[in-house]
């Protein structure tokens, strides 16, 4: 099976500016998870989907960052507008609700300049 | 809170030589779970080894296995007979059992020298 695909691999964007990551989870998982690990840092929860319905927001760092995945497929996480703290490497996970392991994505690299 | 701890930001080791990754973690949970993931360069994280707490034993999985000491909190990973292909960042993480936010480390990124 296909695993868990995140676009683009890296994005360099200027301060202000606005970027949208896309997460293809593992097709038929119902649970879908964005994290994130700012550059030396531990990885961080930001929030769990369970189908298009957002679970838990509890690790979003604030109103610029806005996840959708609408019709329960695919996701995509916005930054608008993106601060020189956003940079970091974004990953995405997906599991299936009979299993207990997450399958991460290579990640998402961001760079704000 | 749950914390989880990697003291190795970097190691290295000699191909076919052994190596271990130390991890600690701290919980007040009596259910939950351990995980090692590796990432190699610009490729998808994947797990390496998972271990339930209430297990007493050992988990292993090929060339790789864990030492875990609950009363001491503790999680590494040995690598035996490395390769070159185990060059990776390692990723120590743990969870409450029945939920999946995971809390992981800061990770060890680990170089295997031919």
């Amino acid at each position: 099976e296909a695993g868990v695909t995140q676009f683009p691999s890296h994005s360099v964007i200027e301060k202000g500016q606005t970027v949208t990551l896309r997460c293809d989870p593992i097709s038929g998982h119902d649970n879908l998870y964005w994290y994130r690990r700012v550059m030396g840092k531990e990885i961080k929860f930001l929030l769990h989907f369970v189908k298009e319905s957002k679970q838990d927001e509890s690790g979003m760092p604030n109103n610029r960052f806005l996840a959708e995945r609408t019709g329960g497929t695919y996701s995509t996480l916005k930054v608008q507008p993106a601060e020189l703290e956003d940079s970091g490497v974004y990953f995405c996970a997906s599991r299936n609700s009979g299993a207990n392991v997450l399958t991460f994505g290579a990640g998402s690299r961001l760079t704000v300049l | 809170a749950q914390t989880v701890t990697q003291s190795q930001p970097e190691m290295s080791v000699q191909e076919a030589e052994t190596v271990t990754l130390s991890c600690t973690y701290d919980t007040s949970e009596s259910n939950y779970y351990l995980f090692w993931y590796k990432q190699p360069p610009s490729r998808q994280m994947i797990l390496v080894i998972r271990q339930e707490a209430y297990k007493q034993q050992n988990a292993t999985e090929n060339r790789f296995s864990v030492n875990f000491q609950k009363a001491a909190k503790s999680f590494s990973l040995k690598i035996s007979d490395s390769q070159l292909g185990d060059t990776a960042m390692y990723f120590c993480a743990s969870s409450i059992s029945g939920t999946y936010k995971y809390i992981f480390g800061t990770g060890t990124r680990l170089k295997v020298l031919a």
